[in-house]
């Protein structure tokens, strides 16, 4: 059964960094490319950042270049996120996903990030 | 603002049939097989129910089935259920990587 944990989630001051984890089983994760995607109170799920199977490649929603950082660990089959100059907009359940055919066809239970004063 | 537009609610009784519609545009929705559709029940994670447009994962019930039209793609839940009652979003895998808002589904 494929399972996908994540942890690392809690309140955070603006501008500060919090790092996400998400141990994977289940699968060979190697195989598999691996998102983060994010949910805000009341809103519909927006996807956040991709890694490529073997790490070599990420890609990264817009509104989070260049202060998100997606990054993954085969040997521990674990993904990450670091998430560093946070804003209140940020605020929001963030779930590790599996990428299957251009879809996500698991999801973790999701980790709460607050970003507030 | 999402890129994909889809009604806010649609509703029905148990055993009938609902469509549920995602419109964008030839750039996302109208471009290659990418369209999937997630369920959602409050408080617990998205479920992929259909991907590349009309393919239902397995586990899937076959009460669940994807079709596409130009910009428009369709999730049709047939045989209504009480436990079919949650959001469903669509999603396109071309253009933006962009949700739709949702489409809250009530049974009567």
């Amino acid at each position: 059964e494929v399972q996908l944990v994540e942890s690392g989630g809690g309140l955070v001051q603006p501008g500060g960094s919090r790092r996400l984890s998400c141990a994977a089983s289940g699968f060979t994760f190697s195989d598999y490319y691996m998102s983060w995607a994010r949910q805000a109170p009341g809103k519909g799920p927006e996807w956040v950042a991709n890694i490529k199977p073997d790490g070599s490649e990420q890609y990264y929603m817009d509104s989070v270049k260049g202060r998100f950082t997606i990054s993954r660990d085969n040997a521990k089959n674990s993904v990450y996120l670091q998430m560093n100059s946070l804003r209140v907009d940020d605020t929001a359940l963030y779930y590790c996903a599996r990428a299957h055919m251009s879809s996500w066809d698991n999801w973790g239970q999701g980790t709460l990030v607050t970003v507030s004063s | 603002q999402s890129a994909l537009t889809q009604p806010a609610s649609v509703s029905g009784s148990p055993g009938q049939s609902i469509t549920i519609s995602c419109t964008g545009t030839s750039s996302d929705v109208g471009s290659y097989n990418l369209v999937s559709w997630y369920q959602q029940h409050p408080g617990k994670a998205p479920k992929l129910m259909i991907y590349e447009d009309n393919k239902r994962p397995s586990g899937v019930s076959n009460r669940f089935s994807g079709s596409k039209s130009g910009n428009t793609a369709s999730l049709t839940i047939s045989g209504l259920q009480a436990e079919d009652e949650a959001d469903y979003y669509c999603y396109s895998h071309a253009g933006s990587y962009v949700f739709g808002p949702g489409t809250k589904v009530t049974v009567l």
